[in-house]
């Protein structure tokens, strides 16, 4: 059965730094991308990105890139989404979400992980 | 880039169908066969519906049907149920090697 395993909730000061993570069962990791997407409080789903683990090929959206980095390891059969310099703005639940073949469908979801960021 | 549009709520009673509508542009759904659609209950993950504009995966009902014209996809509902309420997204893949979401439908089953 494949499985993504999101870390857990993260409380979070602005200006402080980020890295959570989504664990992949149950499949061949490196052979399928990875993506991420964030919720903000009450409102709609938004890409944020995708990596392809097998060789590390990113993908971002072009509204966030230079705010946020993908990241995978192929031995942990781990992704990871890194975020410095917080704004309150980045308050969200952040999902990664499997791929099959590509990167533009996300067949399998995480239980997503909840950011607050807050003074 | 912007969002894809979608109606903010839609409504139906039991067992009619309802159809939400997902436009985009030349740029991605006009474009690429790569539309997806994806059912959100309160306060749980997204699962995806369908894929690649029209195809199922394996344990979606087929009530749930979808195709696309020009720069609009739609998703239709037939036989609506009460347990169908919930948020519905579409998105695209575009040109610029991006993924696009449009801003949800809330569905309510009278």
């Amino acid at each position: 059965e494949v499985q993504l395993v999101q870390s857990g909730a993260e409380v979070k000061k602005p200006g402080e730094s980020l890295k959570i993570s989504c664990k992949g069962n149950g499949y061949t990791f490196a052979t399928q991308w990875i993506g991420w997407v964030r919720q903000m409080p009450g409102k709609g789903l938004e890409w944020i990105g995708s990596i392809y683990p097998g060789d590390s090929d990113t993908r971002y959206n072009p509204s966030l890139q230079g705010h946020i980095t993908i990241s995978a390891d192929k031995s942990t059969n781990t992704a990871y989404l890194q975020s410095s310099s917080l704004k309150p703005s980045d308050t969200a639940i952040y999902f990664c979400a499997r791929g099959n073949g590509g990167y533009d469908s996300l067949h399998y979801w995480g239980q997503g992980t909840l950011v607050s960021v807050s003074t | 880039q912007s969002a894809l549009t979608q109606p903010p709520s839609v409504s139906g009673s039991p067992g009619r169908s309802v159809t939400i509508s997902c436009t985009g542009s030349s740029s991605d759904v006009g474009y690429y066969d790569r539309v997806s659609w994806y059912q959100q209950p309160p306060r749980t993950a997204p699962k995806l519906l369908i894929y690649e504009v029209s195809n199922r995966p394996s344990g979606v009902p087929d009530r749930f049907s979808a195709s696309k014209s020009g720069n609009t996809a739609s998703l239709t509902i037939s036989g609506l149920q009460a347990e169908d309420e919930a948020d519905y997204y579409c998105s695209a893949y575009s040109n610029i090697n991006s993924v696009l979401f449009g801003g949800g439908t809330k569905l309510t089953v009278l």
